[in-house]
């Protein structure tokens, strides 16, 4: 079945660590997106990726890095996390087709840093 | 500055009550306006809409763009108690990236 996941579900971690949240999907997409949403506010992109090889900053700045080696994958990585990063952390996939413009999303990895 | 206004923040109604979220948008170019369901997990798919005045339907719900008003409403007759949920309405302009601009959302509590 098609679909796109996210792991941890639920983070908690302490000041300093080093952390990869993972994204996968099985459809076949080519561009992938990390959103950041804190609660009651607005979603934000923070990265994107048109492909493998490929990624670009959104227009949220963040300290986290992303890679695309593989066009099902698209982790995150915070080398240092702090609690200013604490947050929900959404992927989401699009074909980029004309046809089709929906962005499917991931459920999220909740991140807390204490 | 691109930017998506929903309102209202927040509304409780009763079970069988009809409601109406709006959207309302700054975007350069614009392509196309969605409206997605947020529970406790990520937001799934409900509606995208392009053109002006052509509604948008789907079981209790629907959805219709005025592309003059810049604006958008989401309908939804004889609520449920599931239909609990963050309404979110999203905007996409005419760039490669397919990206969204999402507004804060309206949070619609179904009450009993």
């Amino acid at each position: 079945e098609a679909d796109i996941y996210q792991t941890p579900r639920y983070l908690v971690i302490g000041t300093g660590k080093k952390i990869t949240l993972e994204c996968s999907q099985t459809m076949g997409h080519d561009k992938m997106y990390w959103y950041q949403q804190d609660p009651g506010m607005e979603l934000h992109l923070i990265h994107y990726s048109y492909g493998v090889n490929s990624t670009e900053k959104g227009d949220l700045s963040s300290e986290s890095t992303v890679s695309r080696i593989r066009t099902e994958h698209f982790p995150l990585t915070l080398e240092s996390a702090r609690p200013s990063h604490t947050s929900q952390y959404l992927c989401a996939s699009s074909t980029g087709q004309v046809s089709s413009y929906e962005q499917y999303f991931g459920p999220g990895t909740r991140l807390t840093v204490t | 500055e691109d930017k998506v206004v929903q309102s209202p923040l927040s509304l409780v109604v009763h079970e069988g009550d009809t409601v109406t979220l709006n959207c309302s948008y700054e975007v350069t170019n614009f392509r196309s306006l969605l409206w997605y369901k947020q529970e406790k997990k990520a937001p799934t798919f409900l509606f995208m809409l392009t053109s002006s005045g052509i509604e948008k339907k789907s079981g209790r719900l629907s959805s219709i763009l005025d592309k003059k008003e810049l604006s958008s409403i989401l309908n939804i007759t004889a609520t449920q108690t599931g239909d609990s949920a963050i309404y979110l309405c999203a905007v996409r302009n005419q760039t490669g990236a397919n990206n969204l601009f999402f507004g804060t959302g309206t949070r619609l509590t179904v009450i009993p």
